[in-house]
């Protein structure tokens, strides 16, 4: 196991096109986090799973904004309608279990022009 | 909103100096854990520490707790110039029916010279 993947690694969009963006976590770990981390900022917490059930959504996350982990191993990230404020490094991390440290992925970096 | 806040914003000293770091956050939290990220990378686990312990060593890091303060602090002893990175403090608050959400600070901008 490499560790967490992301997929793709950089994304250039026009504004109000939609993207999808993967997260591959480390296959022994049941949960699953999205952020997002804008320059100078901390990551700002979106969305987590345990296994396919997602636990909890940030009010950050608006309806543009849907994340799915079907079967409980991979997830996606969807933005619809992207706007010029949503651009900033898209942070997946998996962890075993609550309470324990988080291993991340390298992000996917969002530019919506 | 971020629960933790770092301090200093930044900080920049010499190889071989000790290189100190804070954290303060706002409510009750099960674990507090540092991470470390290069320029343009995700970030790394550097150590956890849960509520019921004071200090924690690992390697050239030394973290201590103080839940009554609401306040961690994280000591590199002899700096590197790779110790260069941004390092964040995260807590592990309740979410979502259970523990392991963690919330960020904005992290402290470390600066390692030769």
């Amino acid at each position: 196991d490499t560790g967490v993947s992301q997929n793709p690694r950089h994304k250039i969009t026009k504004r109000g096109q939609n993207v999808t963006f993967r997260c591959d976590p480390i296959s022994e770990h049941n949960r699953l986090y999205w952020y997002r981390q804008t320059l100078g900022q901390g990551p700002e917490f979106l969305t987590y799973f345990q296994n396919e059930a997602q636990l909890e959504k940030s009010r950050l996350l608006s309806d543009r904004f849907s994340a799915e982990r079907p079967k409980g191993s991979f997830s996606t990230l969807e933005i619809q309608r992207t706007e010029q404020g949503d651009s900033a490094m898209y942070l997946c991390a998996s962890s075993a279990t609550g309470g324990t440290g988080y291993t991340f992925g390298s992000g996917t970096r969002l530019t919506v022009v | 909103s971020q629960q933790g806040e770092e301090d200093p914003q930044a900080l920049s000293i010499q190889e071989g100096e000790n290189a100190t770091m804070n954290c303060s956050y706002k409510t009750s939290i099960n674990n507090l854990q540092w991470y470390r990220q290069n320029s343009g990378r995700g970030l790394v686990h550097l150590i956890l520490i849960r509520s019921n312990e004071r200090e924690k060593h690992s390697g050239r890091l030394r973290v201590t707790l103080d839940t009554s303060k609401k306040s961690s602090s994280l000591l590199i002893t002899a700096s590197r110039a790779a110790d260069t990175a941004s390092y964040f403090c995260a807590t592990d608050a309740w979410g979502g029916g259970s523990w392991g959400k963690l919330q960020f600070g904005a992290g402290t901008q470390v600066v390692v010279t030769p």
